[in-house]
C-alpha cells in the first residue's frame, strides 16, 4: 500500500536555488495539500487543491508554487530559497470521509 | 479565523497510568475532528475521525471525545504503554474558513516512562 508518497527525503538547498518536491497518491483521492511544520509547531497550510486543474492558497504560500495537472500529483515548487523556508514539508490527500492521510515529509535546510 | 490550542504542551508519565490529551477549538462550526500521532522524524498516522454529529470514537486503547457546542475535544489513552511515547495532534476542518482544509493545533508530545 504505497498511499501518499514525497521525494526527496531530505535535501539542502543553498539561498536563491529552487527545486520541486514532489507528491504522489494512489487512492484516487481529489483533496491533496501540501503542509509545512516548523519545530515546536503545528502544521501550517500551503497550497491545497480539491481536484485536478484546481489549487488555492493556504495561509502561508508566499515563496511556492504548485500545480496539479493529475488526480494523483501535487508538486510544490520553491523558487529563490530562503533560510525562512528551512522546514519539514508534509504532503497530505483526504478521503471521502473526511479523513486526512500523510506522506512521511520532506525535510528541507536552506543555508 | 479557527484557532486550535493543545494543552498539556508535554506530558510524561508512567507505564500503565491512564490519561487524557485536551485539544480546544475556537469556531464551533466544523466538519470533523482529528487526532493524528506523530512519532519523531516521521509523517502523521491518523488514529481517529470524529464526525461532527458524533459524540466519540473508540479503537482499542484509545477513546476520543467530542464537545461542539463548548469548542473541546478529549484524546483518552487507557493503560499507556512506552510504544504510545510520540507526539498527539488534533485538527479541525471547518465549514465557514472558506479553505477546504484541516487547522492543526501545536501538539503534545507524551512520554510514557517504563
Amino acid at each position: 500500500n504505497a498511499g501518499v508518497t514525497q521525494t526527496p527525503k531530505f535535501r539542502i538547498l543553498k539561498i536563491g536555488q529552487s527545486m520541486t518536491l514532489q507528491c504522489a497518491q494512489d487512492m484516487n483521492h481529489n483533496y491533496m495539500y501540501w503542509y509545512r511544520q516548523d519545530p515546536g509547531m503545528g502544521l501550517k497550510l500551503i497550497y491545497y487543491s480539491v481536484g485536478a486543474g484546481i489549487t488555492d492558497k493556504g495561509e502561508v504560500p508566499n515563496g511556492y508554487n504548485v500545480s496539479r495537472s493529475t488526480t494523483e500529483d501535487f508538486p510544490l515548487r520553491l523558487e529563490l530559497a530562503a533560510p525562512s523556508q528551512t522546514s519539514v514539508y508534509f504532503c497530505a490527500s483526504r478521503g471521502g470521509t473526511g479523513e486526512l492521510f500523510f506522506g512521511e515529509g520532506s525535510r528541507l535546510t536552506v543555508l | 479565523k479557527q484557532e486550535v490550542t493543545q494543552i498539556p504542551a508535554a506530558l510524561s508519565v508512567p507505564e500503565g497510568e491512564n490519561l487524557v490529551l485536551n485539544c480546544s477549538f475556537t469556531d464551533s462550526a466544523i466538519y470533523n475532528l482529528q487526532w493524528f500521532r506523530q512519532d519523531p522524524g516521521k509523517g502523521l498516522t491518523s488514529l481517529l475521525l470524529i464526525q461532527s454529529s458524533q459524540r466519540e470514537q473508540t479503537s482499542g486503547r484509545l477513546n476520543a471525545s467530542l464537545d461542539k457546542s463548548s469548542g473541546r475535544s478529549t484524546l483518552y489513552i487507557a493503560a499507556s504503554q512506552p510504544g504510545d511515547s510520540a507526539t498527539y495532534l488534533c485538527a479541525v476542518f471547518s465549514v465557514d474558513t472558506g479553505r477546504r482544509a484541516l487547522t492543526f493545533g501545536s501538539g503534545t508530545r507524551l512520554q510514557v516512562q517504563p
